[in-house]
């Protein structure tokens, strides 16, 4: 089984440019999530989506973060314009559920790591 | 709102040795996953564990859960080097029919020297 592809690994940027980051799920994989890893801490969530639709956008900084999940595969995020406090993996995950039931095993891809210069 | 709390965040370990790293959270929740993460890797999921009471084993460690006390251990036995690297606990806030999703603790950075 192919995992959860993300792109690009490594992106540097000046404040108040902006960047975009690529996911691919894993295949039949109904929920996806951003996450975001500040060197030091544990990932937090950003925004989750089921198929295409959105489930918790709570913690996204919606001023200047957007995502989307095209068609109910890919998705993109965005930060446009970037801060330096935005410099942190950004982690796109995957999983089978679609509701609340079961357990929840998130298969994590290789993150992006952006640099706000 | 959820908190995770791990403790220790910084663990110094010699070969050999056992210990234990333990997990906390703020409400009610059935579901905690054990994550790996090595430097400048993703995450891995270690253990699953879905029930108070529950305990899993891989290798060198074991997971439970206790619900009750809203608590979860992850015990290293007879440590080796190979284990060093960042482990996570994360609740799933999932209870009582919302969606949910992973609520992550800070991190506990293992390191194991001989």
């Amino acid at each position: 089984e192919a995992g959860v592809a993300q792109s690009p690994r490594y992106k540097i940027i000046e404040k108040r440019q902006s960047v975009a980051f690529w996911c691919n799920p894993i295949s039949g994989h109904a929920t996806l999530y951003w996450y975001q890893q500040i060197l030091g801490q544990g990932p937090k969530l950003l925004i989750q989506f089921q198929n295409n639709g959105v489930v918790d956008d709570s913690q996204l900084p919606k001023d200047r973060f957007s995502a989307e999940r095209l068609k109910g595969v890919d998705s993109t995020l965005k930060i446009q314009p970037a801060k330096l406090e935005d410099s942190a993996v950004y982690l796109c995950a995957s999983s089978p559920r679609e509701g609340g039931t079961g357990a929840n095993v998130l298969t994590f891809g290789a993150g992006s790591r952006l640099t706000v210069l | 709102e959820l908190k995770v709390e791990q403790n220790p965040l910084f663990l110094s370990m010699q070969e050999g040795k056992n210990y234990t790293i333990y997990c906390n959270y703020s409400t009610t929740s059935d579901r905690l996953y054990w994550y790996r993460q090595d430097p400048g890797k993703s995450l891995e999921s270690l253990f699953v564990l879905l029930s108070n009471g529950a305990v899993k084993q891989e290798g060198r460690l074991m997971a439970s859960l206790d619900t009750k006390a809203r608590l979860s251990t992850l015990h290293i036995t007879a440590a080796v080097h190979d284990l060093s690297a960042t482990y996570f606990c994360a609740v799933d806030s999932y209870y009582g029919g919302s969606q949910g999703n992973l609520i992550f603790g800070k991190g506990t950075k293992l390191s194991v020297k001989p």
